[in-house]
């Protein structure tokens, strides 16, 4: 079957780093997705990764090793306003999004 | 503004009663897909178009049905709601998967 595995909740300092890691097993592999979803709120597309290596956007960053099935979100000076779900999703062989389950971020002063 | 556009935002509704979400994008996007969102698990594909006048399943369809008469709008039907369709719904479009989806702003519909 599709997996897609992310820790369910992480919590941070204001002004820290924090990596959120998703792991994935599926069938065929055509990009993998992070989204940011605020509680109440529709998820907002993050990034996008099809090929190996780190892509940088400001204090955010995503990483994607498609030998290991792995990908991070890296977020940087970290604000009260990342306290979010972030959630990773991967593009399988039939171009269909297998989402994760979100992982819960905390941010506390 | 270009977006989707959701309704209802949020209802009650009792169980044996049929009800359509509404779902209308003006951005032209070729597909549409309607998500569930439930506490702990991941979005999970009920219906999906990839252009006007084709849907296809997803991962949970059963009880919806779903029709794309053009391509702007996407409606999702419950023909006889039951409570364990108590949950978030949220319309998305793409201009090609690997573009990333644009999310409506998700009807919370609530069987009781």
């Amino acid at each position: 079957g599709q997996n897609i595995d992310q820790p369910t909740e992480m919590t941070a300092t204001e002004g820290a780093i924090v990596q959120i890691n998703c792991t994935y097993q599926t069938s065929g592999f055509n990009g993998l997705f992070w989204y940011q979803q605020h509680a109440g709120e529709a998820p907002t597309f993050l990034s996008y990764n099809v090929l190996d290596g780190l892509e940088e956007k400001g204090r955010f960053s995503s990483f994607l090793s498609r030998s290991k099935g792995y990908s991070y979100l890296l977020l940087k000076e970290l604000q009260m306003k990342d306290s979010a779900s972030y959630l990773c999703a991967v593009l399988d062989s039939n171009y269909q999004l297998i989402w994760g389950a979100g992982t819960k971020l905390i941010i506390k002063p | 503004i270009a977006g989707i556009t959701q309704a209802p935002t949020s209802q009650i509704l009792a169980a044996g009663r049929r009800m359509t979400l509404r779902c209308t994008q003006d951005m032209r996007h070729n597909a549409m897909y309607w998500y569930r969102q439930d506490l702990g698990l991941g979005l999970r594909l009920i219906h999906y178009s990839n252009t006007a006048g084709t849907t296809g399943k997803g991962e949970v369809p059963d009880g919806y049905s779903v029709s794309r008469a053009n391509t702007d709008d996407f409606p999702l039907t419950l023909a006889s709601a039951v409570p364990s369709q108590t949950s978030v719904y949220f319309c998305a479009s793409s201009d090609g998967a690997n573009y990333g989806y644009t999310f409506g702003s998700g009807t919370r519909l609530t069987v009781v």
